[in-house]
């Protein structure tokens, strides 16, 4: 049972555009995300996180949207560039008991960003 | 500078032999994951630690085991590695103490190859 997903296994954007990477979630009890980028032959790195409590979280060009009542979740990078080229992971911590901080990934989206 | 280090980059081994992958963080993070990267399936977890010798089955438990006698190194053994085991596996360790202190770090993975 995939509890988040990214549809989208590749993205491919020019430079200096918008780049927008969807995920959605099937677990109601979840209530925090982030957004993790990986390069190959390298661990991910944590990008950018939302609570439940908001809608939209900003940071530079990364913006990540959250619409609850359609459990779906979006990363917005503006504008794109080259360096941006990566995989792109959503994650969900379970909650509850000695769960806590247990993430659930999706299967990610490859960007490709060119110039 | 948080570290999570993984002790090999790359590991070729044969179909049935015992392998140990090491991993070790420097934050003093209750919680420790290992998991397994594949194309098209994102990351799955294989095994979650919350504390020392605690550990608890991910979604993917079946052929590993893991060992936490410290709490800054988490080993996953493959007890009698199989082809299918091939796959870039990667350590994480988080926080415990609630959803606002699920963000992960990883190391820089290990490819793994078994022949």
């Amino acid at each position: 049972d995939q509890q988040v997903k990214q549809n989208s296994p590749s993205l491919s954007v020019q430079e200096g555009r918008i780049s927008i990477l969807n995920c959605d979630y099937t677990n109601s009890m979840f209530d925090y995300f982030l957004w993790y980028k990986k390069y190959p032959a390298e661990g991910p790195t944590f990008l950018i996180s939302i609570s439940s409590i908001k809608d939209k979280n900003e940071d530079g060009r990364f913006t990540v949207f959250l619409n609850k009542s359609a459990k779906h979740l979006s990363l917005h990078i503006v504008p794109s560039q080259p360096g941006d080229s990566a995989v792109y992971f959503c994650a969900a911590p379970s909650a509850g008991g000695t769960s806590y901080g247990k993430l659930t990934f999706g299967q990610g989206t490859i960007l490709t960003v060119h110039p | 500078d948080v570290k999570v280090t993984q002790s090999s980059r790359y590991l070729v081994k044969r179909t049935g032999e015992k392998v140990f992958l090491e991993c070790v963080q420097d934050m003093d993070h209750e919680n420790m994951f290992w998991y397994r990267q594949d194309p098209g399936l994102g990351l799955r977890l294989i095994y979650f630690s919350y504390d020392v010798k605690m550990k608890e089955k991910g979604d993917i438990p079946e052929g590993y085991s893991v060992s936490r006698e410290k709490k800054e190194r988490f080993s996953l053994i493959l007890e009698s590695a199989s082809t299918n085991q091939t796959s870039m596996y990667l350590c994480a360790s988080s926080l415990w103490g609630g959803r606002l202190n699920t963000e992960a770090f990883f190391g820089q993975g290990t490819r793994l190859t078994v022949v």
